[in-house]
């Protein structure tokens, strides 16, 4: 099993639709967990960092269930310019806390 | 300022060059690391350097070899590399610890003739 998995869609959505993702992690020892963007040929930036149980940044909403172990990441109102690829970090748990990414999931927002 | 700064932004190089890829932060962290991104692949971690200290090196082959001589600044020397090497190499820094966020730099896209 992959320590981190997300679905790479593509996700398909119309202007002002919600889109939700989600993304499992392996280790149940996990304690922190990030959503980050990346656009084509870019490099990835962070959006948001999941707290505890949840956390929100305008249109965007970060969860964690821990006894599920997965985290989502919601986004409402969807713009043309959230076409991206998001992808789900996990700091790997003992010792250096290394950064460990999903595969990504595409997202594209049509007129 | 960036914070993460890579250079070169583009490189060619042919099979049997030698080049150094170089990575400097400007954001006082003492881990850094070294990812591939091939197309249409996931981040792949290669190396890990925390506190100067190499503490990961992910299976790569040794036609790359880091070095991390202080911790503002990460190379990756390449050799004999292969037409497969050729990717996006991502540098990111963060501080060691459980709840702090990677930055990275904008990439050096590679590719390999």
């Amino acid at each position: 099993r992959k320590e981190v998995e997300q679905d790479p869609g593509p996700f398909n959505v119309p202007e002002g639709a919600t889109v939700a993702f989600n993304c499992t992690y392996s280790n149940s020892a996990s304690q922190s967990f990030f959503w980050y963007r990346q656009d084509c040929r870019k490099e990835p930036k962070l959006l948001m960092s999941v707290y505890s149980s949840g956390n929100e940044d305008g249109r965007f909403t970060a969860q964690l269930n821990r006894a599920s172990q997965y985290i989502s990441l919601l986004i409402r109102d969807s713009k043309l310019s959230d076409s991206a690829t998001y992808l789900c970090v996990v700091n790997a748990p003992g010792g250096s806390y290394i950064p460990t990414f999903g595969r990504g999931t595409s997202l594209i927002v049509h007129p | 300022e960036t914070g993460v700064t890579q250079t070169p932004r583009h490189l060619v190089m042919g099979m049997t060059n030698k080049k150094s890829l170089k990575c400097e932060q400007h954001l006082g962290h003492n881990a850094m690391y070294w990812y591939k991104q091939s197309a249409k692949k996931p981040l792949e971690l290669m190396f890990v350097y925390s506190l100067e200290e190499r503490v990961e090196n992910n299976s790569v082959p040794s036609r790359f070899s880091p070095e991390c001589p202080n911790s503002s600044h990460l190379f990756l020397h390449l050799h004999t590399l292969q037409p497969e090497d050729s990717a996006l190499y991502l540098c990111a820094s963060s501080q060691p610890g459980q709840f702090t966020e990677a930055f990275f730099g904008q990439g050096t896209r590679l590719t390999v003739v």
